[in-house]
């Protein structure tokens, strides 16, 4: 079982949004302004699109955005595209007795 | 762009050493935090560890008796021991730089697929 909890899967139409929360606690997401977003398509290495809750690393569509509030981190897709399937996977710092970087356990995007 | 690449054997029998190289280009292995996560496959993202620029190292605790990682800085190499495997330690195993604040994996090798049997 994941420390993070995310949705197994969301779907939406191109154009469209989406939002998918990553719910931690109080020792990792609702404490740490250290959450980040990685996007995974089938075959291919992480690539990380979100950092410190909000901020999108050179390169990465303004299109992809994160929030955080309480325990609860988000990160929403707007106007969606066909590339935008993939898997998304949220992380956080943490400082619990178990791992330091917890990963949440992976959204399947697919897009209609 | 710093550059990563695993490399080791792609099959290891059960009870042995899973052991993996990572090679780091276009950049130095000086200065920053350098990590391991796995995948099993069809499954999700598992923390493995990481090994800070002064060598110190920090693990996940699930995996901590068994598992060892390490720097040559002549090389500019990192790598990966896990020890007394079994088929539960099937998975891509992926090589990436840890950057301290933000906390995050900012760059990653393509992954190498390890598989357990004998």
């Amino acid at each position: 079982q994941s420390a993070l909890t995310q949705p197994a899967s969301v779907s939406g139409s191109p154009g469209q949004s989406i939002t998918i929360s990553c719910t931690g606690t109080s020792y990792d997401v609702g404490n740490y302004k250290y959450v980040s977003w990685y996007q995974q398509h089938p075959g291919k290495a992480p690539k990380l699109i979100i950092s410190e809750v909000t901020k999108r690393p050179s390169g990465i569509s303004n299109r992809f955005s994160g929030f955080k509030s309480g325990n609860t981190a988000s990160l929403t897709i707007f106007g969606l595209q066909a590339e935008d399937e993939a898997d998304y996977y949220c992380t956080s710092y943490a400082t619990s007795s178990s791992v330091r970087v917890v990963f949440g356990g992976g959204t399947k995007l697919t897009v209609l | 762009q710093v550059q990563l690449q695993e490399s080791g054997p792609g099959l290891v029998k059960p009870s042995e050493t899973l052991s993996l190289t990572c090679t780091i280009s276009n950049g130095s292995i000086s200065g920053y935090y350098w990590g391991w996560v796995r995948q099993p496959p069809g499954k999700g993202l598992e923390f493995i560890g990481y090994i800070s620029y002064g060598g110190s190292t920090e693990y996940n605790p699930s995996l901590e008796s068994r598992v060892t990682i390490s720097r040559d800085t002549s090389k500019n190499q990192f790598s990966l021991q896990l020890t007394s495997v079994t088929a539960a330690d099937t998975a891509v195993y992926f090589c990436a730089r840890y950057a301290t604040d933000p906390e995050n994996f900012d760059h990653w090798g393509q992954g190498a697929l390890v598989r357990v049997a004998s």
